[in-house]
């Protein structure tokens, strides 16, 4: 069973980098046929596709047009984890923001969430 | 980026109605297309992949059609726990979007 857990602060200032990671347990960060991705949810915005990052042969990313200028999203594979790094956040990126695994075009493992406030 | 319209934004619905939410993508995406249940405080959870094929797991009840640009989800007796917000999203192109979701209420 797949399972992803999110670590992070729940509250970041203006102008400062907001910084989470999702652990994997029951799958591999190297593996060939998924995606680890970042989605967010708002009132304003509804579910957002931030960003993903996927292993065939190398390491390639994808990132959102609306935050390209401001994203960052990692694996590490010595433990197993991805992060997400936002810099320069607004209070527009107030939202929740999971983390998820994309296979075969769909997402069927979510991390449980973390609600982060950009505070003014 | 795809756009994806879902509706209604909301309804209201009895233990037994059938209910049937729609998805309309902005161009032709295939059979790309999966539907998420959430509740509220928790993830999305997949219920329908590839516009009609059941995730393990999630009852019969649940069901999806259509190609190309429009779809839907039907239940087909709506239970107790069925009461959550429905989303649409496509996956034939980077990146996924989302339809803006249906909320389904008891009447």
């Amino acid at each position: 069973q797949v399972q992803l857990k999110q670590s992070g602060p729940g509250l970041v200032k203006a102008s400062q980098t907001l910084s989470l990671t999702c652990v994997i347990s029951g799958d591999s960060v190297s593996r060939n046929s998924a995606t680890w991705d970042w989605i967010r949810q708002s009132p304003s915005r509804g579910l957002e596709w931030l960003g993903r990052t996927y292993y065939r042969s190398k390491w390639y990313n994808d990132y959102a047009l609306s935050v390209e200028s401001r994203i960052t999203i990692n694996p590490d594979t010595s433990k197993n984890q991805f992060s997400l790094q936002l810099t320069s956040v607004i209070p527009e990126d107030t939202a929740i923001y999971y983390c998820a695994r994309f296979f075969r075009n769909f997402v069927d493992y979510w991390g449980q969430g973390t609600l982060v406030t950009v505070s003014s | 980026d795809i756009q994806m319209t879902q509706s209604p934004s909301s309804l209201s619905a009895s233990v037994g109605d059938i209910v049937t939410i729609t998805c309309r993508a902005s161009q032709s995406i295939a059979n790309y297309l999966n539907w998420y249940q959430q509740k509220p405080g928790k993830a999305p959870k997949l219920l329908i992949y590839a516009a009609s094929n059941l995730q393990s797991g999630v009852p019969s009840r649940f069901s999806g059609s259509g190609s190309g640009t429009d779809f839907s989800l039907t239940i087909s007796s709506l239970q107790p726990e069925d009461f959550a917000t429905y989303f649409c999203q496509q996956s034939h192109s980077t990146p996924p979007t989302f339809g803006g979701g249906t909320k389904v209420e008891i009447k």
